[in-house]
């Protein structure tokens, strides 16, 4: 009964790699958002997808393209992988795109080497 | 300037202290705000939203000054599983939710 799940919990890959991070939620929410947590601990908003639309793009670079197949999933590919894409990537969900708790997946641990 | 900042810490308590942790934004636009408690290599979970009028929750209590734009939490009677990071969150409103998370506040309770 898992409210926010995302796989794999642990990647780790070579430079110039294409990878592929899987978010589903079963809480019937209608925003997920992907998350960067780098080593910094710093926790910085990616993207943020409303009904499979896209509402947020927070300046991340063009290889990371987010794909919303249906409300439920909001699945990360990035491509072209670097050494500084190396971080904790978390997706979360919350009722509706309007202040609301947000509820995060136990995070994917990516190391780029 | 950082939209959220945060003293990182480490705040290193014994238990039963009480300890106050302070976070202030830059956007005079934010609408929501909250706390959250990030346990080490877990994810972000709520802790309490923040109410203009203030909000207590057990021996944890937060509050809101938007004079000052600064938010507050403060833990009584610390005890050691209070031991986390916890993290400052600010949103703007407009029409889509835009969080921004501080970097977080260190808390170790020691015996």
């Amino acid at each position: 009964d898992t409210a926010v799940s995302q796989t794999p919990k642990y990647l780790v890959t070579q430079m110039g790699n294409d990878k592929s991070i899987k978010c589903e939620q079963n809480l019937g929410h209608d925003t997920m958002y992907w998350y960067k947590q780098d080593s910094k601990k710093f926790l910085k908003i990616m993207f943020s997808y409303n009904n499979k639309e896209l509402i947020i793009n927070e300046t991340v670079p063009n290889r990371f393209s987010p794909k919303s197949p249906d409300k439920a999933h909001l699945n990360l590919h990035i491509n072209s992988l670097e050494l500084g894409d190396s971080a904790v990537y978390f997706c979360a969900s919350t009722p509706q795109a309007a202040g609301e708790t947000q509820y995060f997946g136990p995070g994917t641990r990516l190391l780029v080497l | 300037r950082k939209e959220v900042e945060q003293d990182p810490g480490p705040f290193n308590v014994p238990e039963g202290a009480t300890v106050a942790f302070n976070c202030t934004y830059s956007n005079s636009a934010s609408q929501s705000f909250f706390w959250y408690r990030q346990d080490c290599r877990k994810e972000p979970k709520l802790l309490m939203s923040v109410y203009s009028s203030g909000n207590e929750d057990g021996r944890f209590t937060a509050q809101l000054n938007r004079a000052s734009q600064y938010i507050s939490l403060l833990i009584r009677d610390s005890k050691l599983s209070d031991s986390a990071t916890y993290l400052c969150v600010s949103s703007r409103g407009g029409g889509s939710y835009i969080p921004t998370f501080g970097r977080g506040t260190s808390l170790i309770v020691h015996p």
